[in-house]
């Protein structure tokens, strides 16, 4: 089955700073990555996914990139504010099959 | 909005009970999922459901069964419960083959005694 890797597991940031959450993948044949982001006591949110047919999306200060190649990709949130203090995860999902499979997560925090 | 609804917040129950967790999603979604979270480990996938009466494991499947008898509801059972499955589960639903965007229940914290 599928295998997704994420890191770091926990990432500390000063306000105002970027920081990058990598995930790598092990089935080629998938094609839908999107990142969640889980509040403290409150349900996963989709923030931004990307699909195989492209490499890079942005959405006002958050970015995901992709390499199909590495089979890799990376969240990228820029102008760090302490209300993007959470724990993201990535996930996989495509090919054959309706599953959708998570990293194990990575809690940002960011210090004002 | 999409509306992902779990029966209880919080349940307590004896080591041996058979558990049923409850799930309904309010826009005619195709894909419905049960995960749990685990500090570590993430969300793993438990069962997940493609059509009413269709399920397929996931990855920890063990110790569970599903029952998808309409497309609004996916039950997660617990046969007999064991302290091990004390944890968070997170139901899910998606709308199909082609867009696989999950939302989220609010989750149940089952602690099991």
């Amino acid at each position: 089955g599928e295998n997704v890797e994420q890191h770091p597991s926990t990432l500390s940031v000063q306000e105002g700073d970027s920081a990058v959450i990598k995930c790598t993948y092990s089935d080629s044949a998938s094609n839908y990555f999107p990142w969640y982001k889980q509040e403290l006591g409150k349900r996963p949110q989709l923030i931004i996914d990307i699909r195989s047919n492209v490499g890079e999306k942005k959405d006002q200060r958050i970015a995901v990139t992709l390499n199909k190649t590495a089979k890799h990709f990376s969240l990228h949130i820029t102008e760090t504010q302490p209300e993007d203090s959470a724990v993201y995860f990535c996930a996989v999902s495509g090919g054959s099959n309706y599953k959708l499979t998570f990293g194990k997560g990575t809690l940002l925090t960011v210090n004002p | 909005d999409v509306k992902v609804t779990q029966s209880s917040r919080y349940l307590v129950k004896r080591t041996g009970e058979k558990v049923f967790l409850e799930c309904v999603q309010d826009m005619d979604h195709e894909n419905m999922f049960w995960y749990r979270q685990d500090p570590g480990l993430g969300l793993r996938l438990i069962y997940f459901s493609y059509d009413v009466k269709m399920k397929e494991k996931g990855d920890i499947p063990e110790g569970y069964s599903v029952s998808r008898e309409k497309k609004e509801r996916f039950s997660l059972i617990l046969e007999s419960a064991s302290t091990n499955q004390t944890s968070m589960y997170l139901c899910a639903s998606s709308p199909g083959l082609g867009n696989t965007e999950a939302f989220f229940g609010q989750g149940t914290r089952l602690t099991v005694v």
